[in-house]
């Protein structure tokens, strides 16, 4: 079975500071795609970084990095340098290259940045 | 640069009702999916495509229907509204040729059948 777990349904952290948000996963799959999303609260869906399991360096991309542990099955989402703007609902997803087309998403992590 | 574009924002069905979400990309995308997002679920697949004329199921696909006729446009029919269908709808697409391609998501379609 394919999982993805989230199990921090909301988090806080100050502004400027570092915060970790926790994604495990489940596959038997030895190739696979992980995704984070952001969801602000106007609605969209906003892609922020992608691992793939055979990357041997963890992605980064800006204030965004992903801590990927792949004997853990672990793929959590790191925001350095907090800002308010990044204040929304975060998922991680995983895609199976076994499924060919489906992504599977987390329950999300509410993140809130206080000032 | 359009993206993803869906249509409409918001609607409102009484039980019985039928409609159809519209989404149209612009990116040459042959993949194209609707997903729906419901509160403490994260998002489930309803129906994708690969390509005009070729679609599949998803996770959740009772009750949808859908069609691809073009690379641009994607629609979901609902033919007989239920209260269990209130949800936020996206419609995502991706490059299919690239393995590490991401989901791109319209802004959702806030949809409630009452």
């Amino acid at each position: 079975a394919q999982k993805i777990t989230q199990t921090q349904p909301g988090m806080f952290v100050q502004e400027k500071e570092a915060v970790t948000l926790d994604c495990t996963y489940d596959t038997s799959d030895q190739s696979y795609g992980l995704f984070w999303y952001k969801q602000p609260s106007s609605g969209e869906m906003i892609f922020l970084i992608y691992q793939g399991s055979y990357d041997e360096q963890n992605a980064t991309e800006g204030r965004y990095s992903l801590n990927f542990q792949k004997a853990r099955k672990s793929a959590n989402l790191v925001i350095s340098a907090s800002q308010l703007g990044d204040s929304a609902m975060y998922f991680c997803a995983m895609r199976p290259s076994n499924t060919g087309n489906q992504f599977y998403f987390g329950t999300g992590t509410s993140l809130t940045v206080i000032p | 640069n359009a993206g993803v574009t869906q249509t409409p924002k918001f609607q409102v069905l009484k039980t019985g009702q039928s409609m159809t979400l519209q989404c149209a990309q612009d990116m040459n995308h042959e993949y194209m999916s609707w997903y729906r997002q419901d509160p403490g679920m994260g998002l489930r697949l309803i129906h994708y495509s690969v390509g005009a004329g070729i679609t599949d199921q998803g996770e959740v696909p009772n009750g949808y229907n859908v069609s691809r006729s073009t690379t641009e446009d994607f629609p979901l029919r609902l033919l007989s509204a239920a209260p269990s269908q209130t949800s936020v709808y996206f419609c995502a697409s991706r490059y299919y040729g690239d393995y590490n391609s991401p989901l791109h998501f319209g802004n959702g379609t806030r949809l409630t059948v009452t």
